[in-house]
Formats: C-alpha cells, structure tokens, sequence
C-alpha cells in the first residue's frame, strides 16, 4: 500500500524560484491537506481541499497556490521562493465516511531549503 | 494564541519510566482529541483519539481529556527506547475534518 506519496523529498531553491510540490494518494480519500511544520510551531494548514475541483485557504496561505484537478492528486505551487517558506511540507488526506472524527494520513514530508 | 497549546520539550525520561505528555486547547468546539506520533524524518502517524472527556487506553498508552479544563494528556506507561518520537496533539470540531494540531513534544527514551 502506497498510502500518501510526495514528490520530491528534497529540493533546495534559489529565491524567486518556482516551484511544485505534488501528492498522489491512493485510498480513495475525498479530503486532502497541505502543511508546513517548521520547529516550535507544529503543523500549520497551508491549503486543503473537500473533493476534486475544490480548494479553500488554511491558516498560512500567502506565497502558495494549490490544484486538485483529480481526486487522487493535490499540487502545492510556490509562485516566488522566499527564504521564510524554508519548512518541511506534509501532505495529508482523509476520508469523508459519515463518521465526526476522521483520522488524516501523511506523506514522507518534502524539505525544502529556500537560498 | 494558538488553539492547541503543546510545550515543545525536549523531554529525557530513562527506560521505564512514565511519561507524561499535555496540551491545553482554547476552542469550545473542539469535541476529537488525538494524540499523533512523529519519528524523525516520517511523517505523523495517528496514535489515539477520543471522543469529548473521558480516558481511552491502548497497551501502554492512555489518552485522557478534561474538556473542564480544556487539557489533554498521553501517559506512556514502562516507556521504551522505541518511543523516542515527537508525539503531537490535535483536536477537531464536531463534524470537521479540519485537525489543529500542537507544536509536539519531542520525547527521548534513554535505555
């Protein structure tokens, strides 16, 4: 079982670059997250999205554009590298199965070095 | 202010020890309470939850929510090396899917 698959786990850009980060998950799952996890701060939720075609802000949104042009995929775009979005990224998803709690599935991480 | 509130340690305990590991949290509305676990360089990985106040055990490992006073606990009962890990809280709203999770505590279990 692949689970959560991110892509790449390492890159190191140069300031003003662009770049993408893509998660491919294969359960099936409606929801789908990114975060950011840098030290002291814990997870932060950088985009999510309810279902294919759909995306809405998390808590740190600014600097990052997101994509779910399929149910399996959630892309990740940085427009203009900045140093301060030096993080690891996670990926995450969850399903929507009836139940209140659902449990959220991560990938390996991405980290990424911002110079 | 955050909403969960996670003192990021670094915690030493000696092999056997128990462990004890808390959050507080601000947001009434939070009604799941989970406990995540994070070795280094993996992402997390889902340890416990609970529904609202009350205690949850599972092997060495018990949950334990006071929604009174809105804290949250992990007890790690004859703690192993191989619990060595930054263990995560986090809490959901009813019937959200949205998870806010804590800073971490990272944990070192020394044999």
């Amino acid at each position: 079982n692949a689970g959560v698959t991110q892509t790449p786990k390492f890159r190191v850009l140069k300031t003003g670059q662009s770049m993408t980060l893509l998660c491919a998950q294969d359960m099936n799952h409606e929801y789908m997250y990114w975060y950011r996890q840098d030290p002291g701060m814990g997870l932060r939720l950088i985009h999510y999205s309810v279902g294919e075609g759909t995306t809405a802000k998390g808590e740190v949104p600014d600097g990052y554009n997101v994509s779910r042009l399929k149910k399996q995929n959630f892309l990740l775009g940085l427009e203009s590298a900045a140093p301060s979005q030096t993080s690891v990224y996670f990926c995450a998803s969850s399903p929507r199965d009836g139940r209140e709690n659902t449990e959220a599935f991560f990938g390996q991480g991405t980290r990424l070095t911002v110079v | 202010q955050k909403e969960v509130e996670q003192d990021p340690g670094p915690l030493s305990v000696p092999e056997g020890a128990i462990v004890s590991l808390n959050c507080t949290y601000s947001n009434s509305a939070f009604q799941y309470f989970m406990w995540y676990r994070q070795y280094s360089r993996k992402g997390p990985e889902l340890l416990m939850y609970t529904y609202s106040s009350g205690n949850k055990e599972d092997g060495r490992f018990t949950a334990q929510v006071d929604k009174s006073s809105k804290y949250i606990s992990l007890f790690i009962r004859d703690s192993q090396p191989s619990d060595s890990a930054t263990y995560l809280c986090a809490a959901q709203n009813t019937g959200g899917f949205k998870t806010i999770f804590g800073a971490g505590t990272r944990l070192f279990v020394k044999a």
